[in-house]
């Protein structure tokens, strides 16, 4: 399964949108993108999962770079219930959760 | 309807006891899965079930071992618990086991403390 590269942690304005981006440059033709997020010990929450397409749901859009080498979660206005870790996740058979980013909507 | 249960929601313990931890998901599912989140936030598979059978198990000790009576239910029962055993577990049920989308539902998480 392909690793992916998430930024630490970020700040976001509450009411602007947050911008979260992934790297996974080992993806395979195969492997989806999912993206969870982890509000504090509660369990992982899922949030939208794309192949090639970019995605829209009522929680969030994912962008999807055309060679599918990276990806980011939109989350069009940030609310401080937002305030989360946020794991990007590219899968064929499990999941492997990496360290995520620790997202913080500021008031 | 809670989709994905876990009881009980905290257990405290001490060194060396056995303890269990019950997972019940009413999803209609086929494939379970036991995590593992520890101080550090690491969240780990630890094992997977499809249909009963194990189907994945990552680097654990033999004192951990699932059981799944039937396909709604993935029980964790761990022996002779050591100080590292501290963690939040979480369990997971997904539609499949294989490629392709396979979304997973997770569980509210059980803290063991481990004394």
């Amino acid at each position: 399964d392909a690793k992916t590269t998430q930024p630490p942690s970020m700040d976001c304005a509450e009411g602007r949108a947050a911008n979260l981006p992934c790297n996974h440059s080992t993806i395979s033709g195969n492997e989806y993108v999912y993206w969870y997020r982890q509000i504090h010990s509660q369990g992982p929450q899922y949030i939208i999962h794309g192949l090639k397409n970019n995605e829209t749901n009522e929680m969030a859009s994912l962008i999807i770079t055309e060679d599918r080498k990276s990806s980011t979660l939109i989350l069009p206005h940030a609310t401080l219930r937002d305030t989360a870790v946020y794991y990007c996740i590219v899968t064929g058979n499990q999941f492997y959760f990496g360290t995520g980013t620790s997202l913080t909507v500021i008031p | 309807d809670t989709a994905v249960s876990q009881t009980p929601k905290y257990l405290v313990t001490q060194m060396g006891n056995d303890k269990s931890i019950k997972c019940e998901q009413n999803l209609g599912h086929d494939t379970m899965y036991w995590y593992k989140q520890d101080s550090k936030k690491f969240l780990k598979i630890m094992f997977s079930y499809n249909n009963k059978e194990l189907i994945i198990n990552e680097t654990v000790p033999n004192r951990f071992s699932p059981k799944s009576p039937d396909k709604a239910h993935l029980n964790l029962h761990i022996n002779s618990l050591e100080l590292g055993d501290s963690a939040v577990y979480f369990c997971a049920s997904s539609p499949q086991s294989g490629g392709g989308y396979n979304e997973q539902f997770f569980g509210p998480g059980t803290r063991l403390t481990v004394l």
